[in-house]
């Protein structure tokens, strides 16, 4: 099956800096890659996604990059606010099916 | 609010026995998806249905068992518990299970003691 690999498992940033998440994938079938983001108590949502005949996506302040050939995605978060402070997760996903997700990371934003 | 509806909240409950986790899923969804999650391993894929059928088996162990109704809800079965399955368990569902976001219920809280 697939393996998802994420890094780092926590990441502390200064309000306003940029935070970088990296993902590494072993199926080179999978083609579609979400990030979701759970705050503490609540439920994983989907921020962003992307497929795989896409390099690159932004939305506001969060952008996602992938590279096919080194199978792995990167998520970027510019100018970071304290509401980002949330556990962000990468996942891989063969049309849909079998998501399989990082072990997750620990954003934290300090004012 | 998701849509995606799991019962119940909280289950505390001893090693050996058995428990069942309900999810009913977004109005329209026919995909259903079942999530462990717990402090060190993040989001493990169980298993995923899809209009009533098994579509994608993953790291579920044999005394887990699933099945998805005809009215779609979903049902896990857990037995022969161990301390070991206490855990955070997600139930998601999307529309046709392809390239689309997965809407995530609540969670089920279990505690085995």
């Amino acid at each position: 099956g697939e393996n998802v690999e994420q890094h780092p498992s926590t990441l502390s940033v200064q309000e306003g800096d940029s935070a970088v998440i990296k993902c590494t994938y072993s199926d080179s079938a999978s083609n579609y890659f979400p990030w979701y983001k759970q705050e503490l108590g609540k439920r994983p949502q989907l921020i962003i996604d992307i497929r795989s005949n896409v390099g690159e996506k932004k939305d506001q302040r969060i952008a996602v990059t992938l590279n096919k050939t080194a199978k792995h995605f990167s998520l970027h978060i510019t100018e970071t606010q304290p509401e980002d402070s949330a556990v962000y997760f990468c996942a891989a996903s063969k049309t849909g099916n079998q998501f399989y997700f990082g072990t997750g990371t620990s954003l934290t934003v300090i004012p | 609010d998701s849509g995606v509806t799991q019962t119940p909240k909280h289950l505390i409950t001893a090693t050996g026995q058995r428990v069942t986790l309900r999810c009913s899923p977004r109005s329209g969804d026919l995909s259903v998806y079942w999530y462990q999650q717990s402090l060190d391993q993040g989001l493990q894929f169980l298993i995923q249905y899809y209009n009533g059928e098994e579509r994608a088996k993953g790291n579920i162990l044999e005394r887990f068992s699933a099945q998805q109704f005809p009215d779609l809800h979903s049902e896990l079965n857990l037995s022969s518990l161990e301390l070991g399955d206490s855990a955070l368990y997600f139930c998601a569902s999307s529309a046709s299970g392809r390239f689309e976001k997965l809407f995530f219920g609540s969670g089920t809280q279990l505690s085995v003691l």
